[in-house]
Parts: C-alpha cells; structure tokens; sequence
C-alpha cells in the first residue's frame, strides 16, 4: 500500500525557513504529492501540490527529488500562525483516494 | 477562507438519536467528500461521491448513510451511533476526483 512518512514534530525560530520533510518510497510515476496543514480545530488547508518539477505558491515552495521518493515542504519566512500539523499526502490506486501521513507538527517560536 | 460550508459545526446527540450534518460548496465541484477524524490523527476516508454517484465507501457502518442531493450539497445522516463515533467530521470537494481536494472547517460530533 501506498505510504507517507514524515518526522512527528519539529520547531523553527519565527523568521527563519522551515524545511519538513517527507518519504513516498512507494509513490508511482504518475502520482502527485499533497502538501496540507491543519491548525488546531481547523479543516485542513491546501497548501501545493506537484509531480516532478519544484513548485513555488505564495504560501510555500515544494522540492520533489529527481527519483521522486522524497519531497521537502518550504516555508521561507516562518510566523507565529505557521504553527500547525503539516500533513504530506499522495494519491493512490489511480486517483482513487488520498493517502495521508501522520503529519509533522510544526512548532514556530518567537 | 473555505468556500466548502459545513452546519452544524458542533453537534451533541444521543446513542437512539437521528441527526445531519450538512456540507455545501458553490465551486462547481463535481466530486464531494467525506472524512472522519480523530484526536492526532490524520483524515480517513469514509465515502466520495463523483457526479452526485457514490464511488467509494470505505466500508463504514450503515449508521453513518451519505446523501447527495445535487452537485453542490452533501449531507450525512447519523443514526444509532456510538461514543467511540464522536470525531471531527470533514466534508471536502475537489473539482474532479483526483485534483486538489477543498475542505470544509469541519463538525465537531459528540455522541453521549
């Protein structure tokens, strides 16, 4: 089955990039890779997506290895509301759902 | 903000009683979403409609029945659930199944 891994927590200063990481050894080529967070009590919130080329948005920045078994979230400039579970996904079985990591919880200091 | 709109967003009902929660989005999506999820763990799953058909049922209780009366609304209907069933239940929508799934801020569900 298809499977995400990602790190249980981390901790960034405000103002300095944070990098979460994530492992899709499974992945298949045609699968993208999801990047959501989810702030306490929230619904989780779409952040990028991509397939094999980096990807930037005005939230974050998404570097997928040449092999495709791992990706990086980037949050350039980290903030106090950046604080959040950041959940690394994949769709699996020919679109057919969306398979979800644990989540890395972020916690961004002052 | 979500553009996915969930009511109620926090729901308390008994184990013998009937209640909805009810999910709308105005995106012109055509595939909906529902998910539940625990304390510290990620959404799982539980049914996708895609053109107002069901397409998956991830093998959930008949206590919990989907509805979807058209392509913008998506309702869920409890009966008989159990305490082990309260959980944060999220509706979502994504344009087509397979593209970037919207989710709605969620209904907090306490079964007592």
């Amino acid at each position: 089955d298809a499977k995400t891994t990602q790190p249980p927590s981390m901790d960034c200063a405000e103002g300095r990039a944070a990098n979460l990481p994530c492992n899709h050894s499974t992945i298949s080529g045609n699968e993208y890779v999801y990047w959501y967070r989810q702030i306490h009590s929230q619904g989780p919130q779409y952040i990028i997506h991509g397939l094999k080329n980096n990807e930037t948005n005005e939230m974050a920045s998404l570097i997928i290895t040449e092999d495709r078994k791992s990706s990086t979230l980037i949050l350039p400039h980290a903030t106090l509301r950046d604080t959040a579970v950041y959940y690394c996904t994949e769709w699996a079985g020919n679109n057919r759902k969306l398979i979800w990591g644990l989540g890395t919880s972020l916690a961004v200091n002052p | 903000d979500t553009e996915v709109t969930q009511t109620p967003k926090h729901l308390v009902m008994g184990m013998t009683n009937k209640k909805s929660l009810k999910c709308e989005q105005h995106m012109g999506h055509r595939a909906m979403y529902w998910y539940k999820q625990k304390a510290k763990k990620p959404p799982e799953l539980m049914f996708v409609y895609s053109y107002e058909k069901l397409s998956i049922n991830e093998s959930v209780p008949s206590r919990f029945s989907p509805e979807c009366p058209n392509s913008s609304l998506l309702n869920l209907h409890l009966h008989a659930l159990q305490p082990e069933d309260s959980a944060l239940y999220l509706c979502a929508s994504s344009p087509h199944r397979g593209n970037t799934i919207y989710f709605g801020e969620g209904s907090w569900l306490t079964v007592v």
